[in-house]
């Protein structure tokens, strides 16, 4: 099963907000990922990060990998409309050589006028 | 570059069928990875294929199988298939040993 706690599960904010979502772990993790996944589609990769306490910025998304290796944070500034969606925490160890993903359950996010 | 693709968009089954499922990797990725999405819930990793084999598998019963081509395409069988097995289906491709994975749109698979 699942090992990460994404919270808040979901959130309504108005257009213009600031925006802030987390995953916490029992586990250490050597990277974490933040998608995006809109209806019917599939995850888009927004930040990967991987060093702990690595702040990575893309445009109005800024997230962190934290010391622990245990969380990361994503944060939206001045929200739009475009900004709806779900988004996912990915955490990732090296199994061998394989590169598996494990989940969060999802933040969604809705934004209104 | 042509991202990730997957075929067929939507599939109905019947309990205890076999179903087969279709990803071509994004151009230039020779990883390709099995995620099951259930409904309001995150992606769970199924397998991992590299250099036409198996390499890692998640926590899916051998019914749960794959495979991978020369040209990194890849193909997910499920068989006797089980009401809880209906969910999004998401192939993700990636470099081996990159951590970044590339998700295609999906396959839904509904089992009556």
């Amino acid at each position: 099963g699942q090992q990460l706690n994404q919270s808040p599960q979901s959130m309504f904010i108005q257009e213009g907000e600031d925006v802030s979502m987390n995953c916490t772990s029992s586990s250490i993790f050597n990277t974490w990922l933040w998608y995006k996944q809109d209806p019917g589609e599939g995850p888009v990769l927004l930040i990967a990060l991987y060093k702990a306490g690595e702040l990575t910025s893309n445009g109005r998304l800024t997230a962190q990998f934290g010391i622990t290796r245990k969380d990361s944070f994503l944060n939206i500034s001045a929200s739009i409309p475009s900004d709806v969606g779900i988004y996912f925490c990915a955490g990732q160890l090296s199994t061998g050589s394989a590169r598996q993903l494990t989940f969060g359950s999802g933040t969604q996010l809705t934004v209104l006028p | 570059e042509t991202g990730v693709t997957q075929s067929p968009t939507h599939l109905i089954k019947t309990r205890g069928q076999q179903v087969t499922l279709r990803c071509s990797s994004q151009s230039g990725h020779n990883t390709v990875s099995w995620y099951q999405q259930a409904l309001g819930q995150g992606p769970q990793f199924i397998f991992q294929y590299y250099r036409e084999e198996e390499n890692g598998r998640g926590n899916f019963p051998p019914r749960f199988s794959g495979l991978q081509f020369p040209n990194y395409s890849s193909e997910l069988n499920v068989n006797a298939l089980e009401l809880d097995d209906s969910a999004l289906y998401l192939c993700a491709s990636s470099f081996q040993g990159a951590y970044e994975q590339y998700f295609g749109p999906g396959t839904r698979l509904t089992v009556t």
